[in-house]
């Protein structure tokens, strides 16, 4: 299997734009999370969803993000409008029950200018 | 507030010796513990778990050692090698209840030649 895919690797955008973060999990996966790496959180979870069904986005941390799962091979993390304070390193992970072992994608570096 | 934490950003340590890294954690509800190694410009990935019924796993040239009343485990490498440098994160969850996992900030390791 090739893993979790995330695109893109990079995005570099100026403060205002729009931002989405694409993720496709291993397939056969139920469950899929989003993460945002900062220095003072580590690893944060936004997001996760079950059955491509959002069951806890309670660490999303404000209405600019939403994220959606329309289907079990495909996820996007959208910013909107993006601001400096949002640029980190964005993981997606995917795991066969939510429980379990979560297999992390290479992540996206944003940048908000 | 953190839920998990790693209080130690960083650890250097010569090739060879052995590395601990350590990680406390405040949720007496947390029965399943985990160790994930992050390469720069990699996602992390999964190293070793451990379960709240046992006190010790081992795998290889790596150790978990969990101590439930005091609400600390750590991950000892014997011996440590260069390729071991990398960014460690600790993480739990409640897994009986299929609760989402809950990462720590992150312990730097540099193992010195």
């Amino acid at each position: 299997d090739a893993g979790v895919i995330q695109s893109p690797r990079h995005e570099v955008t100026e403060m205002g734009q729009e931002v989405t973060l694409r993720c496709k999990p291993i397939s056969g996966h139920n469950s899929l999370f989003w993460y945002r790496q900062t220095m003072m959180r580590g690893l944060e979870l936004l997001i996760y969803f079950n059955n491509n069904v959002p069951i806890d986005d309670s660490g999303m941390p404000e209405d600019r993000f939403s994220a959606k799962m329309p289907n079990a091979s495909f996820s996007t993390l959208k910013i909107q409008p993006s601001e400096p304070r949002d640029s980190a390193v964005y993981f997606c992970a995917s795991s066969f029950l939510s429980a379990d072992t979560q297999y992390f994608g290479p992540g996206t570096r944003l940048t908000v200018l | 507030d953190q839920q998990v934490k790693q209080n130690s950003p960083s650890l250097s340590v010569q090739e060879g010796r052995i590395s601990i890294l350590n990680c406390d954690y405040t949720n007496s509800m947390f029965d399943y513990f985990l160790w994930y190694k992050k390469y720069p410009a990699e996602g992390p990935t999964f190293l070793i778990s451990i379960s709240s019924i046992k006190d010790k796993n081992e795998d290889g040239r790596f150790t978990v050692f969990l101590n439930k009343s005091a609400k600390h485990l750590s991950l000892h490498i014997v011996p440590s090698q260069p390729g071991d440098s990398a960014v460690y994160f600790c993480a739990a969850s409640a897994m009986h209840t299929g609760n989402q996992f809950y990462f720590g900030t992150g312990t730097s390791l540099t193992v010195i030649p």
